[in-house]
């Protein structure tokens, strides 16, 4: 089965800290793996994809297939930053599949 | 880009009633999706559709109904309402050789 597992719920950093947001996966093949952000009350946005090992807005994200993690990482978070975050899994089915979610909180 | 719109943005309904959920895309993506965001459970897929006339249900399909008969509209009804579908409802879609999913703007639902 596919399963996606945000483990924390709200992460809160103060400004210039560094930030990880975890995701473990469950998959029995090979997956496409994504972030995905959500801004207050707006529209989700592609953020990383793992093929592309790109990083945007500073963020990076490695997959590790061997702990089957996709956690996505910033050295120096931005109060613009506070957003939702979503990390999502495709697999053959080409359906998306999320986890729950997690909120990062950046305070100046 | 605004190549993907949903309607409404808001709706507040009553237990019972047909409630019907646009969504439009100017792209003619193969694949489209809805989902809904509540809170702890994150987004979760109703249901899906790989071309026109092609749906598929998704996690948490119970209570929806979705039609597809052109490539660009993929409306979503709820036959009658439940005040557990209050939520927000996301509409997304994918170009059969693309990689990235592009979501609406969302139709915030209540219902009462």
């Amino acid at each position: 089965a596919q399963r996606v597992t945000q483990p924390e719920k709200l992460l809160s950093v103060f400004k210039g800290a560094p930030v990880e947001l975890k995701c473990n996966y469950s998959y029995s093949g090979s997956p496409e793996l994504f972030w995905y952000v959500q801004y207050s009350r707006q529209r989700l946005q592609l953020l990383l994809r793992h093929i592309s090992r790109e990083s945007i807005k500073g963020f990076t994200a490695d997959l590790n297939k061997g702990e089957t993690s996709f956690h996505l990482k910033k050295p120096f978070a931005q109060e613009e930053d506070s957003a939702m975050y979503y990390c999502a899994l495709r697999g053959i089915t080409d359906k998306l599949i999320f986890g729950t979610g997690t909120r990062l909180q950046v305070f100046p | 880009d605004a190549g993907i719109t949903q309607s409404p943005r808001y709706k507040i309904t009553e237990t019972g009633r047909q409630v019907t959920l646009m969504c439009h895309q100017t792209w003619s993506h193969s694949y489209m999706f809805w989902y809904r965001q509540d809170l702890g459970h994150g987004l979760r897929l109703i249901y899906y559709s790989a071309a026109a006339d092609i749906t598929d249900k998704g996690e948490v399909p119970d209570g929806y109904v979705v039609s597809r008969s052109k490539t660009e509209n993929f409306p979503l009804t709820l036959e009658s309402a439940t005040r557990s579908q209050t939520s927000v409802y996301f509409c997304a879609s994918r170009d059969r050789d693309g990689y990235g999913y592009t979501f609406g703007s969302g139709t915030r639902l209540t219902v009462v």
